[in-house]
Formats: structure tokens, sequence, C-alpha cells
């Protein structure tokens, strides 16, 4: 039950900005959006999240389009460490005291020199 | 700031054994969460406990049990490995239920012989 579709891979160049897609055709009104990045034998990292605006932080901006059926990652300024798996995830709700979070298959993005 | 610890790093097992994972977080966080990725797969919930003494099934609990030592502990039992698994476990804990942000551990990896 697969509710985020996102590209297996991508590659950027150091210095240059990245936009990262998910697409979340099916998402409930009420389900928020998350991103979380991970890299190699290390667990996943909270990166952000938005229910309907475009939401930014110090790790990246998130742009939600206004049917809130996609979205997408925005990283600035990408460098080597930037290299990741990157989740797009929906936190649904699973009972009337929790919601949980729903994961995708991610991106792994790759940081060439 | 926090941890998580999990041991052990990484688990080799026989078809057919109990494994025990375990998980240790120094947040003061209520809610303690296990994980299963598999290559080329999202993150599964196993299982869930809100807060000390609780336990709650995820989508993937068949196979496992799970154990809220104490509030700081949470434990992870495959009941009978299967040949030839392999996937890592990952532990997570959030404030409480309300909270947007999950803190993952580094997981372990378990590989079945």
């Amino acid at each position: 039950d697969a509710k985020t579709t996102q590209p297996d891979s991508m590659e950027s160049t150091e210095g240059e900005t990245v936009h990262l897609p998910c697409s979340h055709a099916t998402i409930s009104g009420n389900e928020y959006i998350y991103w979380y990045r991970q890299v190699p034998l290390q667990g996943p990292e909270y990166v952000t999240h938005g229910l309907q605006q475009n939401t930014t932080n110090s790790m990246a901006f998130l742009a939600i389009a206004s049917d809130r059926k996609s979205s997408t990652l925005i990283l600035t300024h990408v460098s080597l460490r930037d290299a990741a798996v990157y989740h797009c995830i929906l936190r649904v709700r699973a009972s009337s005291s929790f919601s949980k979070l729903v994961f995708g298959q991610g991106t792994s993005l790759s940081v060439v020199p | 700031g926090g941890i998580i610890t999990q041991t052990p790093k990484f688990l080799i097992g026989q078809e057919g054994q109990k494994l025990t994972l375990k998980c240790q977080q120094n947040f003061n966080h209520d809610t303690m969460y296990w994980y299963r990725q598999d290559s080329g797969k999202g993150l599964r919930l196993i299982y869930y406990s809100i807060t000390e003494n609780d336990l709650q099934k995820g989508d993937l609990s068949e196979g496992y049990d799970a154990s809220r030592e104490k509030k700081s502990s949470f434990s992870l039992t495959v009941t009978s490995a299967q040949k030839n698994e392999m996937a890592v476990f990952l532990c997570a804990s959030s404030r409480d239920t309300s909270s947007y942000e999950q803190y993952f551990g580094p997981g372990t990896r378990l590989t079945v012989l």
C-alpha cells in the first residue's frame, strides 16, 4: 500500500540546486508530508514536513503543490555530504490516538565534484 | 541532545532460531518504534510503544514479539528466523505520539543462514 512514488535515483553536481520530486496522488486532507534522509549504515534523519504551505528550514525547502498530490524537496548548493537516500513519507492516521509514518522506496541522491 | 543505541550492530542467526534485538534511548522520550527495512523497500512498522508498559502491533508484527522493559528500552524478538532472511531493523523514539520528529538508531543488520 505504497502511498508515495519517487524516482529511484538522481545525480547532482556540487554547488547546484537539486529538486527531488514525490508523487502522493491519493493523499488525504489531514495527512502530513514528511521528508527524511538516510546515509549508509545510519537510520533516517528528519529533514522537514508540511501540510499545505511551502516550508523552509536550514536543511531544505519543501514545495507542496496546490492540490497536494505532489511535493518537491529542494536542496540548494549541494555538497558531497548531501549524498543520501531521501525518503518522502506520509503521516497517516492509524488509530484515534496514533499516526504512523508510511515510507516510500526513497530516492538515492549522488553528488559528484 | 540524546542518542539511540542498538545492539548488536550485526546479527547472524540460524533458521528457526529465536533472536533478540535491543534498543536504548536517553532522550527521555515516551514513544518508541521498531521498523524493518528491506533492500529496495521503504521502512515498515513492526511494533510501537506509546509509553512505558504499552505495546501496539504495527503493519508487520507477525513473526515478532516486543517488550518495553522500561521507559528507555525497547526490545524486539524474532520468534523464528527465516532462512535467507536479510534485513535491517531500525529503532526510533519520539517525545510522544504527537511529536513531528522521530529519532532513529543506526540499525541492527540481520542475516539468517
